[in-house]
């Protein structure tokens, strides 16, 4: 059974800082893996979809890697903003049924100013 | 943003009374999705639909039956609410996987408290 995992559960950094999150997952047959970012009381906003064949997806100051071989995904946030704080989910699909999502918990971070 | 809109946003209900909670998307997107997100256990898919009249369970289905008679609107109806279903349900939408990869877009949730 496919389980995703986040580590850490939380963060704070201060403003500007480059940090990695880590998102792993126990079966390498996945279909693609996604980020999404939620904010408190709101629902998810999608960040990055990186498809099972590709190693990496980049948007603005995010870029997300893919190892599959290995069941790791990092979501790397450059020069980190106050407006970054929220809670980072990453979730899997599996091969066998590509629209079903397995999530992890999340990171929840937090950028001081 | 995707056009997806969730209704009620809050709803106090007693145990033991039927709720449906509506979904309703302008995207004309193929699939549709239902979650609950319970600190400690993340999303979890109750049910999903790929299609007029097409759904399938997700792994919390007891307790839960939807409906879906039209393409842009997904109903979630508790038969009769448990205080273990008090949540946050968001519900989603997801295009072809040629477009966007099957990204799927989150409504703005539903609070639901149980009494």
């Amino acid at each position: 059974k496919q389980e995703v995992t986040q580590i850490p559960a939380a963060l704070s950094v201060p403003e500007g800082e480059n940090l990695v999150l880590n998102c792993s997952f126990t079966d390498s047959a996945i279909y693609n893996l996604q980020w999404f970012r939620q904010d408190p009381g709101k629902g998810l906003t999608s960040l990055l979809l990186i498809q099972s064949s590709q190693r990496e997806q980049t948007s603005g100051r995010l870029n997300a890697s893919l190892d599959k071989s290995s069941g790791r995904s990092t979501l790397y946030i450059a020069a980190s903003q106050p407006g970054d704080s929220a809670t980072y989910l990453c979730a899997v699909s599996e091969a066998g049924n590509n629209r079903k999502l397995i999530w992890g918990l999340g990171t929840s971070l937090a950028v001081n100013p | 943003d995707a056009g997806i809109t969730q209704s009620p946003r809050h709803k106090v209900t007693e145990t033991g009374t039927p709720v449906t909670l509506r979904c309703h998307q302008t995207e004309n997107h193929r699939y549709m999705y239902w979650y609950r997100q319970d600190p400690g256990h993340g999303l979890r898919l109750i049910h999903y639909s790929y299609g007029v009249k097409d759904t399938d369970k997700g792994e919390v289905s007891d307790g839960y039956s939807v409906s879906r008679s039209k393409t842009e609107d997904f109903l979630l109806t508790l038969e009769s609410a448990t205080s273990s279903q008090t949540s946050v349900y968001f519900c989603a939408i997801s295009g072809p996987l040629n477009t966007a990869g099957g990204t799927q877009y989150f409504g703005p949730g539903t609070r639901l408290l149980v009494l």
